[in-house]
């Protein structure tokens, strides 16, 4: 079965800093990489995804993450992070061809004004 | 606005109390999923129905007992539940068969148990 990893569970950072958000995950064969959001008091959201093709992807509201195969990474990054971007951020994994979705821990951020 | 709907948004009962919750979603999709997910947790997999079919059970205790009566409704009958089992119950559903793996999920019933 897959496993997520996501680090640094706590992340406090100012308007305007930039964001990144590592996420590893340990599976021997291909899958697919979701970042999903869950702002305070909310349901989750699909935030990005990656199938198949660019390894860079870009999602909604600026996001953007990197595949890199190699590394079994897909880290999440934000070049200038706003107050409204406080929120819970998971990174999920599924096998490909499998619909079973594994999350990793998640991280916290907060963006102080 | 998401397109999976679950009712009741809120639920307080008792342990002794029987329950539901409830699932729709009309986007054809033929898998449906419970998530159970705690506070500052990540959602943890409770049930997977494939084709109206059980067909993942992650050894979730019978006091939770999931139907799904056709392919757009998925319910989870409650009944005799521990104040440990508090937490948001997300619904979602994926098409199948599925290459991609992508999960829609609903905004979820906060469920307290006293």
């Amino acid at each position: 079965a897959q496993s997520v990893s996501q680090h640094n569970h706590h992340v406090i950072l100012s308007e305007a800093a930039s964001l990144e958000l590592g996420c590893n995950y340990s599976y021997g064969g291909t899958v697919n990489l979701f970042w999903y959001v869950q702002y305070p008091g909310q349901h989750l959201q699909l935030l990005l995804k990656y199938f198949s093709g660019d390894p860079l992807v870009k999602g909604i509201k600026g996001f953007e993450a990197e595949f890199i195969k190699s590394k079994f990474s897909f880290n999440l990054r934000k070049p200038s992070v706003q107050w409204s971007d406080t929120a819970e951020y998971f990174c999920a994994v599924s096998p490909y061809g499998n619909n079973r979705l594994a999350f990793g821990k998640g991280n916290q951020v907060v963006v102080i004004p | 606005d998401t397109e999976v709907t679950q009712t009741p948004k809120h639920l307080v009962m008792g342990m002794t109390n029987k329950k539901s919750l409830k699932c729709e979603q009309h986007m054809g999709h033929r898998a449906m999923y419970w998530y159970k997910q705690k506070a500052k947790k990540p959602p943890e997999l409770m049930f997977v129905y494939s084709y109206e079919k059980l067909s993942i059970n992650e050894s979730v205790p019978s006091r939770f007992s999931p139907e799904c009566p056709n392919s757009s409704l998925l319910n989870l009958h409650l009944h005799a539940l521990q104040p440990e089992d508090s937490a948001l119950y997300l619904c979602a559903s994926s098409r199948l068969p599925t290459n991609t793996g992508e999960l829609f999920f609903g905004e979820g019933s906060r469920l307290t148990v006293l």
